[in-house]
């Protein structure tokens, strides 16, 4: 079953742009985490939020984490071309179990 | 060091057989994961080791899938009489503690014939 659920599904914009995507999760997590997919490889870890936190930032990706709504976004500033690829949200439940990803928004920036 | 790695990278293999998945996790990494990824979808889980035992094997979709990491470090994911829709990617990853971020590997592609 998958939790994290983002929005939107595909997103295209201009280079230079801002990125925006969000997800909605059900139960109560321990973290959450951003990963990034570029097309036939493995994810790679972004960014992992705490449920204490309210917002995080790593060079141009801000994070923002809102547990009464059980929402997450993520921000890219300035996209760049080499920002193209799938982007997932997942959730840790308890700290000591599996993470649970949502189905992904996939980035296209044109330049 | 080197991340983690995947062989082979890609395997097909006909419908019935049995086929084998290994996983090189970074080293010193005590926890180890293994997710399938069909096209267009999210990582699934299917089974989640914490040193040598399988602390969550709650993802494996049935008693054709299998897998062990004997000295908790390598993992080798089994997959039994083969069907079409075991077709995927799978993908392995390795963390340092359970609640630390992932480190996943390429996957390998998976086609069932």
């Amino acid at each position: 079953s998958q939790q994290g659920e983002e929005d939107p599904q595909a997103l295209s914009i201009q280079e230079g742009e801002n990125a925006t995507m969000n997800c909605s999760y059900k139960t109560s997590i321990n973290n959450l985490q951003w990963y990034r997919q570029n097309s036939g490889r493995g994810l790679v870890h972004l960014i992992l939020i705490r449920s204490n936190e309210r917002e995080k930032h790593s060079g141009r990706l801000r994070v923002t984490l809102d547990t009464s709504k059980k929402s997450s976004s993520l921000l890219i500033t300035a996209s760049r071309a080499a920002d193209t690829a799938s982007y997932f949200c997942a959730t840790d439940p308890s700290g000591n179990t599996p993470l649970v990803f949502g189905k992904g928004t996939r980035l296209s920036v044109i330049a | 060091g080197a991340g983690v790695s995947q062989t082979p990278s890609n395997k097909v293999t006909e419908k019935g057989k049995y086929v084998e998945l290994r996983c090189d996790p970074i080293s010193g990494h005590t926890a180890l994961y293994w997710y399938r990824q069909s096209l267009g979808q999210g990582p699934e889980f299917l089974i989640y080791f914490q040193g040598t035992g399988a602390a969550d094997d709650s993802g494996l979709p049935n008693d054709r899938f299998f897998a062990v990491r004997p000295e908790g470090s390598v993992s080798t994911l089994k997959i039994q009489r083969t069907e079409r829709g075991d077709s995927a990617v799978y993908l392995c990853a390795s963390s340092f503690q359970a609640d630390s971020p992932l480190h996943f590997g390429n996957g390998t592609r998976l086609t069932v014939t």
